[in-house]
């Protein structure tokens, strides 16, 4: 149980064009997604939390018209990297909870990860 | 500041080689430790969730236990198959507010 999944798991897109990740729990429903940049051998910098049905609450120092967020189902976030640049190449990651409410949670599952290059 | 700090950053080991891995933390009001392990090119796995300080949790060669300032995930007899990235995170809550903060991770390598 608590499986999330990610889709794509590689992509590669020129530069100015724009990019959308999707992540899915796929037995479980997540009130709340997590969405995470990781660089090389570095940890998870946490980008945004998706709240379902609502706006999603960005970290400080994360463009949020830059990346767009909506999480329009329980079991179902998507993070648009809109007018992509090399710098934004990275491993881009996605967790829920599977038990927790709505600003709460406890252990996260992740998804596979997406890895992004923008050339 | 609330702060989670790995160590050591690597670490090697032979195959039956047991060994521990360090997470100190200082945070306010911590609401749990967690343990992920992360393979290269993958998303975090979740190892162990504890609580509070004293409590221990098992799985097979590896076990985890936290102290009010740390905890340790013990590798009994590690495998090849252990090496990976091993990482803890520390949510912490002030008021309303929830935060879970990363360590950088400790890399692990097991050779047979």
């Amino acid at each position: 149980g608590a499986v999330v999944s990610q889709h794509p798991s590689r992509v590669i897109c020129k530069s100015g064009t724009s990019v959308k990740i999707e992540c899915r729990s796929l037995d479980f429903q997540a009130t709340t997604m997590f969405w995470y940049r990781q660089f090389p051998k570095q940890s998870l910098m946490l980008m945004a939390t998706s709240n379902e049905g609502s706006k999603a609450t960005y970290e400080q120092g994360v463009e949020k018209d830059k990346f767009l967020i909506n999480h329009a189902s329980l079991t179902l976030s998507t993070l648009t990297v809109t007018s992509a640049h090399p710098e934004d190449s990275s491993f881009y990651i996605c967790s829920a909870d599977p038990r927790g409410k709505r600003g709460s949670y406890n252990e996260q599952f992740f998804g596979p990860g997406t890895r992004l290059t923008v050339l | 500041e609330d702060q989670v700090t790995q160590s050591p950053e690597a670490l090697r080991l032979q195959e039956g080689e047991s060994s521990s891995l360090n997470c100190s933390y200082t945070v306010s009001g911590l609401r749990g430790l967690f343990w992920y392990r992360q393979d290269p090119g993958k998303g975090p796995e979740f190892l162990f969730t504890l609580y509070s300080a004293g409590e221990e949790k098992e799985k097979e060669r590896l076990k985890a236990t936290l102290t009010k300032k740390e905890s340790f995930l013990h590798i009994t007899a590690p495998k090849p198959e252990d090496s990976a990235t091993y990482l803890c995170a520390a949510l912490s809550e002030a008021g309303n507010n929830r935060k879970l903060i990363w360590g950088l991770g400790t890399s692990l390598a097991v050779n047979p």
